[in-house]
């Protein structure tokens, strides 16, 4: 089965850039899809389709997909974006998760 | 507004059947597929399967097949997921999801349902 990697932590300082990576093979011919999900709530999706943002995500959330690497970014990164991040792809594959911590 | 509102908590014990729920509102249920995903305790999103409550068009994940049923009532929007005999690592956190037509990805999840197997 379709297997997708992620870091289990990345760290950024308030105003920073964060990147959130997600291996896969070949994973840049893939819809990747990315969730956000803060403790004791449910996921929320903050990019579709590899870039696309749904409605009401920030526009400092943004996404990527090349080669066997897709990436999630976050610009001027603030306190409320820390949470757990799940990148997914079509075949009902989730990626282990990164936990993104706001020094 | 579209709304997946999801039945109560459960404690169980192992061995004991349960069938949880996933009340779809705001559109047209029929025309998107539900989603049933799992987090175990800490852990991350696991997939277990979907389903098409227009024609009840079913796929499961392999490490879900056989272990689970899913099933849906389009006359009261409501999707299932179902266990014949519950272990207690099924002990998670249960969310139903939407997912549009041809897209593979989650709009709206549900708000979850815990699950507690112990004896």
């Amino acid at each position: 089965s379709y297997v997708l990697t992620q870091p289990p932590s990345v760290s950024v300082a308030p105003g920073k850039t964060a990147r959130i990576t997600c291996g896969g093979n070949n994973i840049g011919s893939k819809s990747v899809h990315w969730y956000q999900q803060k403790p004791g709530q449910a996921p929320v999706l903050v990019i579709y389709y590899d870039s696309d943002r749904p409605s009401g995500i920030p526009e400092r959330f943004s996404g990527s997909n090349s080669g066997n690497t897709a990436t999630l970014t976050i610009s001027r990164v603030e306190a409320g974006d820390e949470a757990d991040y799940y990148c997914q792809v079509w075949e009902g594959v989730f990626g282990g998760g990164t936990k993104l911590t706001v020094l | 507004e579209v709304q997946l509102v999801q039945s109560g908590a459960e404690v169980k014990k192992p061995g004991e059947s349960l069938k949880i729920s996933c009340k779809g509102s705001g559109y047209s249920f029929t025309s998107y597929w539900i989603g049933w995903v799992r987090q175990m305790p800490g852990k991350g999103l696991e997939w277990m399967g979907i389903i098409y409550p227009g024609d009840s068009d079913t796929r499961y994940s392999p490490s879900f097949q056989g272990q689970v049923t899913i099933s849906a009532d389009k006359s009261i929007s409501t999707a299932y997921l179902q266990w014949s005999s519950l272990k207690a690592s099924d002990t998670a956190m249960y969310y139903c999801a939407r997912l549009p037509p041809d897209s593979g990805f989650i709009d709206y999840w549900g708000q979850g349902t815990l699950v507690t197997v112990s004896s």
